[in-house]
């Protein structure tokens, strides 16, 4: 069984840096790429960036450019999320969610993470 | 960046009903290139629907989708009260990749 498994909430404060994760499992964990998906209180879904377990090469969105890192360690399967100086406007629920088909970036997302509930408030 | 418009905004429908929803694209995609996902209260969203038509696994016969070009179509043909969420349209053909902003279907 495909699974990606989060990590838990988090409350920070502004300016501060945190790191999430999403671990891969039952799976060819570098074989698929990565996506992160954010979805603000009550809102819809925005595509955040991607990147390839197998070589790390990340692609981001306009919108998050700079402001996030996504990385990988593959030897535990595991996908990070990262903010070095995160705002209140960084408030939401945080998804990752796996590429449906193997080595491809044009592909569907079809397994989900449980996502990760970040607030930020001073 | 390709913007995809979904409509209505809410449906409202009774059970046994067709529910016809609507994803608009600002620019063509190539029909290999457009999912539907459910998403229901509190829950990771699933995907429904890839490459325009093709069925995920395990999703009901129920749901089907159409299109071609800007206009494309997901289709719940008789409703039961567990299709009670919100769908959201995804092109994955250009980047970035975008959601539409989805249509909550209601119940009645």
């Amino acid at each position: 069984e495909v699974r990606l498994v989060q990590s838990g909430a988090e409350v920070n404060k502004p300016g501060e840096s945190l790191r999430i994760s999403c671990q891969g499992s039952g799976y060819s964990f570098t074989s698929y790429w990565i996506t992160w998906v954010r979805q603000m209180p009550g809102k819809g879904l925005e595509w955040m960036g991607n990147i390839d377990p197998s070589d790390s090469y990340t692609k981001y969105s306009p919108s998050f450019q700079g402001h996030v890192t996504i990385s990988v360690d593959k030897s535990i399967s595991t996908v990070y999320l990262q903010w070095s100086g995160l705002k209140a406007s960084d408030t939401a629920l945080y998804y990752c969610a796996r590429h449906m088909d193997s080595s491809s970036w044009y592909a569907a997302l079809d397994n989900w993470g449980q996502g990760t509930l970040v607030t930020v408030s001073s | 960046e390709i913007v995809l418009t979904q409509s209505p905004g809410t449906l409202s429908l009774s059970p046994g009903e067709r529910a016809t929803l609507s994803c608009r694209a600002s620019q063509s995609i190539s029909i290999s290139y457009l999912a539907w996902y459910q998403q229901k209260r509190g829950q990771a969203p699933r995907l429904l629907i890839y490459g325009t038509s093709s069925r995920a696994a395990g999703i009901p016969d129920r749901f089907s989708g159409s299109g071609s070009g800007t206009d494309f179509t997901l289709t719940i043909s008789r409703l039961e009260p567990e299709d009670c969420a919100v769908y959201f349209c995804q092109q994955y053909g250009n980047s970035p990749l975008t959601f539409g902003g989805g249509t909550k279907v209601e119940i009645k």
